[in-house]
Formats: C-alpha cells, structure tokens, sequence
C-alpha cells in the first residue's frame, strides 16, 4: 500500500518554465490537496478537489493551475514559473464524509525557481 | 474564520523529561484537531486526533494530546522525550465549511530534544 506518491521529489525552474507536479493516491479517498511548504508560515492550501471533476482554490491559488484527472490523481500546473514559487509542495488526501479522518500526505517536492 | 495557533516556534528539552507543544484553536462548532510530525526532509505523518469523547487522546510514539475546550487548547505532551522525537510538530483543525475539510495547520514548533 503506497499511500500517497508525489513526483518528481525535486526541480529546479528556470523562471517563465512550466511543470506539472504529479500527484496519486491509492487509498480510494474522495478528497485531494495541494499544500505549500513556507518556512514560518506553515502549510497553505492552493487547491482542493472535493472529488472527482471538481476542484476550487484554497488559500494560495496565484500562479497554480490543477487537474483531478480521476479519483486517484491530482496534478499541479505551475504555467509559468516565480522565484516566490520556490516552496516544497505536498499533497493530500482523506475521505471527508467522516469529519475525524486524517489526511495522509506524500512526500513532498523540493521546488527552486531561479 | 477557523485557525489555529502554536504559541511557541521552538521547544527545547532534555531527553528523559517531559515534553508540551502547545496549541490554540479557534473554530464554529465541534472541532477535529490533529497533531502531524515532520522529520527533516520528509512528509508528514499522522500522530494523533481528538474527534469526540475522551479529553486525552494518546497516538504514535508515546505521544498524547489534551483537548481543553473551555481553554480551546489541545496541546501535545509526552512523559519522556527521546532525542528521536526532534522534529517540526504541526497542530491542524479540519475545515468542514467550504474547503470541503481542508486542514488549517498551525505554523509548526520545532521540537529540539538534547541527550
């Protein structure tokens, strides 16, 4: 069982480059996140899909496209890349019907922007 | 709006005492509060989460949490503290309104355990 899978584990940009970070989960969860990693700030939401064929900004969705492909994926598009892109990303997953479930997380992508 | 706080950006104990990450939380309604660990360089990993019921939750690693709903508090205490339980300790409520139960997460206390 490998939870939730994130690549690539690190990427360095040039910026104005695009990329897609990729996102599975093998858990049957109908929720899916994408978070980013800040020093100080903790993590912040960019985007969520509730369930398949529906996502909605979070917090930080400046810059970020996403896609739910299909119950198991969820990928982030950054179009063109920013140096205030550089972060580590994660996503996450759960099943929200049951309010007290926790989320499980992948294990994170080290982007640099420069 | 929902959030929570960690008073503390770092706590620094010696391996054998006891150990509290503190946390506030500020929700409408019945909150879901849970404790993640992040060891350097990796994702992270569930300890513990208060639902409902009993005040004390215990988890992973010897780890347990008190909820305090008068203080609106749940914060993360261990009797003995390991060198290996250094790491960035999150405290997160669940959203249950509009971002479809998001977790709104503390900004982290880095856990400093010295031999």
């Amino acid at each position: 069982n490998a939870g939730v899978t994130q690549t690539p584990k690190f990427q360095v940009l040039k910026t104005g480059q695009s990329m897609t970070l990729q996102c599975a989960q093998d858990m049957n969860h109908n929720s899916m996140y994408w978070y980013r990693q800040d020093p100080g700030m903790g993590l912040r939401l960019i985007y969520y899909s509730a369930s398949e064929g529906t996502t909605d900004k979070g917090e930080v969705p400046n810059g970020y496209n996403v896609s739910r492909l299909n119950k198991r994926e969820f990928s982030l598009r950054l179009e063109s890349a920013a140096p205030s892109q550089t972060s580590v990303y994660f996503c996450a997953s759960t099943t929200v019907n049951v309010g007290g479930t926790e989320a499980f997380f992948g294990q994170g992508t080290r982007l640099t922007v420069v | 709006a929902q959030s929570v706080a960690q008073p503390e950006d770092q706590v620094n104990v010696a391996e054998g005492n006891p150990l509290t990450v503190k946390c506030t939380y500020s929700v409408s309604g019945n909150p879901y509060l849970f404790w993640y660990v992040q060891y350097p360089n990796r994702g992270l990993q569930f300890l513990l989460k208060y639902i409902t019921g009993d005040n004390l939750v215990k988890g992973s690693y010897g780890f347990e949490a008190e909820f305090n709903k008068s203080q609106t508090s749940f914060h993360l205490k261990k009797p003995s503290a390991l060198v290996s339980d250094s790491a960035l300790y999150f405290c997160a409520v669940r959203d249950m309104g509009g971002s479809q139960g998001n977790l709104i997460f503390g900004k982290g206390t880095k856990l400093s355990v010295k031999p």
